[in-house]
């Protein structure tokens, strides 16, 4: 069985500060993939990024960072020096490569930035 | 189109009334999903859809929820009798069959049950 925990519900930091965001998963496939969504208080999910499991390099866009751990199964966003427009639910998941495809979602973490 | 759309954007039904729910997805998206996410929870996986392929329903809570879609066009999800706990988000995201394979995300139907 697949499943996706995030065991923050809710982060709150004061702007510039750097927060992590933890994410570890449970699966039985070999190859997946791995992918961070953030929830603006719109309510529209927007895709941060997508992570394959054979390729273990972690990932910086800007003030993204991602550190993927397949020993540990983590996969952990951080977002060096926030801006209180980071405030937003952050949604870890996991997707299977075979058999369809299907996403399953971790609970999310509530982040707070605040000025 | 240019994105996912969904409709309503909101309904507010009673309690043991039917209501659908509509998907359209983006054209050429071969995949399609419905999540359930209740208030501050996180998404849950409803069905999924793969072009021609059986759907994968194992997130389908009960039999009243049932789901929908012709080809690789619009899908409905359906809830009958209406209850309470029905009460969230649904969304309903779209993805291509190659690719990058990130799932592109409508910006849900909010259903009330009263």
């Amino acid at each position: 069985a697949q499943k996706v925990t995030q065991a923050q519900t809710e982060i709150s930091v004061v702007e510039k500060e750097d927060v992590t965001l933890d994410c570890v998963y449970e699966t039985r496939d070999t190859t997946y993939y791995l992918f961070w969504y953030k929830q603006p208080p719109s309510g529209e999910l927007v895709f941060l990024i997508r992570r394959n499991s054979f390729d273990e390099q972690n990932e910086i866009s800007g003030r993204y960072s991602w550190n993927f751990q397949k020993s540990t199964s983590s996969f952990n966003f951080t977002i060096t020096a926030s801006q209180v427009v980071d405030s937003a639910v952050y949604f870890c998941a996991l997707s299977r490569i075979t058999g369809g495809f299907k996403t399953i979602f971790g609970a999310g973490t509530r982040l707070f930035v605040k000025a | 189109g240019a994105g996912v759309s969904q409709s309503p954007s909101n309904k507010v039904t009673e309690k043991g009334k039917d209501v659908e729910l509509r998907c359209d997805p983006i054209s050429g998206h071969t995949a399609l999903y419905w999540y359930r996410q209740r208030l501050g929870q996180g998404l849950e996986f409803l069905i999924y859809f793969q072009g021609n392929s059986a759907p994968d329903k194992s997130g389908l809570p009960s039999d009243r929820f049932s789901a929908e879609r012709t080809g690789e066009s619009v899908s409905t999800l359906t809830i009958q009798r209406t209850q309470q706990e029905d009460s969230a988000v649904y969304l309903c995201a779209s993805r291509s069959g190659t690719g990058a394979y990130r799932a592109f995300f409508g910006q849900g139907t909010r259903l009330t049950v009263v």
